[in-house]
């Protein structure tokens, strides 16, 4: 079956505009994840979804971050005024939640001029 | 709070030699512990994991790990490196205090080149 997809696969904006990044994770299962990945560092957890409802949000940097995922699949993590450290690559993930075994899509490399 | 070392930013060795990378982590709870491999320009594939039970996993490729308790070690081992097995590896860490989804702590990654 699909895995989890991403899309764009790059995106390149200028400092202060807005972004959207959008995740289809793997049909059924309930949790999605969002985690950045800076050059020559293992992911940061940003925000998970059980759901429709973001159970930990935690990891989110500061205001100008926000997600959504309206109907329990599709979700959307949002940017605003982006900076030039928000530059990484921002992964995806997916689980059915019974052991926590994450499934990654290929992420979007964001590139903030 | 959780964190994962994993000793080594880059780890060499010969085509058929043991393969080690080193993974410590801190938990307050028994941890779920994961490995990952990510190929370059590839996203992040599952390797092993070790929930509960025995405490020797194996996962796909010929890769194994042993979570120590005594130890809070889960180090990642295979008898014999393949080329192909050149790529970064990432530790990582749950306390799946959210009923069995969290987000994952994962350590800085390790660099394994083979060399022929």
């Amino acid at each position: 079956g699909a895995g989890v997809s991403q899309t764009p696969s790059n995106k390149v904006t200028e400092k202060g505009k807005y972004v959207e990044l959008r995740c289809d994770p793997i049909s059924g299962h309930t949790a999605l994840y969002w985690y950045r990945q800076s050059l020559g560092q293992g992911p940061e957890f940003l925000i998970y979804f059980q759901g429709t409802g973001a159970a930990d949000d935690s990891g989110l940097p500061n205001d100008r971050f926000f997600a959504v995922r309206p109907e329990g699949s599709v979700s959307t993590l949002k940017i605003q005024r982006t900076e030039r450290g928000d530059s990484a690559v921002y992964l995806c993930a997916s689980s059915s939640t019974k052991n926590n075994e994450q499934f990654f899509g290929p992420g979007t490399r964001l590139t903030v001029l | 709070a959780q964190s994962v070392t994993q000793l080594g930013s880059h780890v060499s060795v010969s085509e058929g030699a043991l393969v080690l990378l080193r993974c410590n982590y801190s938990s307050s709870v028994p941890p779920y512990l994961f490995w990952y491999v990510q190929y370059p320009n590839q996203g992040l594939q599952l390797l092993l994991k070790y929930t509960t039970g025995a405490t020797l996993v194996k996962g796909i490729n010929g890769f194994e790990a042993e979570f120590k308790k005594s130890e809070t070690s889960f180090h990642l081992t295979k008898p014999s490196a393949h080329m192909s097995d050149a790529a970064e590896y990432f530790c990582a860490v749950s306390d799946h205090s959210g009923g069995g989804a969290d987000g994952l702590t994962f350590g800085k990654g390790t660099h394994l080149i083979i060399q022929p």
